[in-house]
């Protein structure tokens, strides 16, 4: 039971470039988050997938666009990369009212 | 809307020292609540939760929290803080109107120990 896994640990992206950065979990969880972590702001809600085929914007959904592609994975993809979305991603899982589960995080740095 | 305040974005403390961090919630019915721990350059990870069981909630590494409905709060405590303790701890609430919706974070506290 691997939990809720990112990929790519660490990445390095120039202006304008575009990336995906995928999320994975294997605890049957309905919900899945995406987050950004900047020093000194806490956690920030990028977007939110309440079931399979649903998304939602949370609180900062500007430069990103995300897809639940099953039950199991969300994915959240950069299309054109600006230095201010250089940051910590997490995903995490949930299951009704519970805790969330969250991934180790993608360390993004875009130059 | 709920919401979480956390106060203190800093505190430090001596190694043995008790650890005292506040949590304060606002909710028109009693949430579930959460304390989460990230430690430098790693994900949260569940420290304990609150699912209207019992008010005094014990978790993992000797900390403990307890919920108290009359001041909305749920602080969390440790008698005595080790090195290892140094972290950021968030605290969240889940909104039991809509089990979807995400779990509203404070800000965090980040705790120093000192030697």
């Amino acid at each position: 039971n691997a939990g809720v896994t990112q990929t790519p640990k660490f990445q390095v992206l120039k202006t304008g470039q575009s990336m995906t950065l995928q999320c994975a979990q294997d605890m049957n969880h309905n919900s899945m988050y995406w987050y950004r972590q900047d020093p000194g702001m806490g956690l920030r809600l990028i977007y939110y997938s309440a079931s399979e085929g649903t998304t939602d914007k949370g609180e900062v959904p500007n430069g990103y666009n995300v897809s639940r592609l099953n039950k199991r994975e969300f994915s959240l993809r950069l299309e054109s990369a600006a230095p201010s979305q250089t940051s910590v991603y997490f995903c995490a899982s949930r299951q009704s009212f519970y805790e969330q589960y969250f991934g180790p995080g993608t360390r993004l740095t875009v130059t | 809307a709920q919401s979480v305040t956390q106060l203190g974005s800093h505190v430090s403390v001596s190694e043995g020292a008790l650890v005292l961090l506040r949590c304060n919630y606002s909710s028109s019915v009693p949430p579930y609540l959460f304390w989460y721990v990230q430690y430098p350059n790693q994900g949260l990870q569940l420290l304990l939760k609150y699912t209207s069981a019992a008010t005094l909630v014990k978790g993992i590494n000797g900390f403990e929290a307890e919920f108290k409905k009359s001041e909305t709060s749920f602080h969390l405590t440790k008698p005595s803080a080790h090195m290892s303790d140094a972290a950021e701890y968030f605290c969240a609430v889940s909104d039991l109107n809509s089990g979807n919706t995400p779990l509203v974070f404070g800000k965090g506290t980040r705790l120093s120990v000192i030697a």
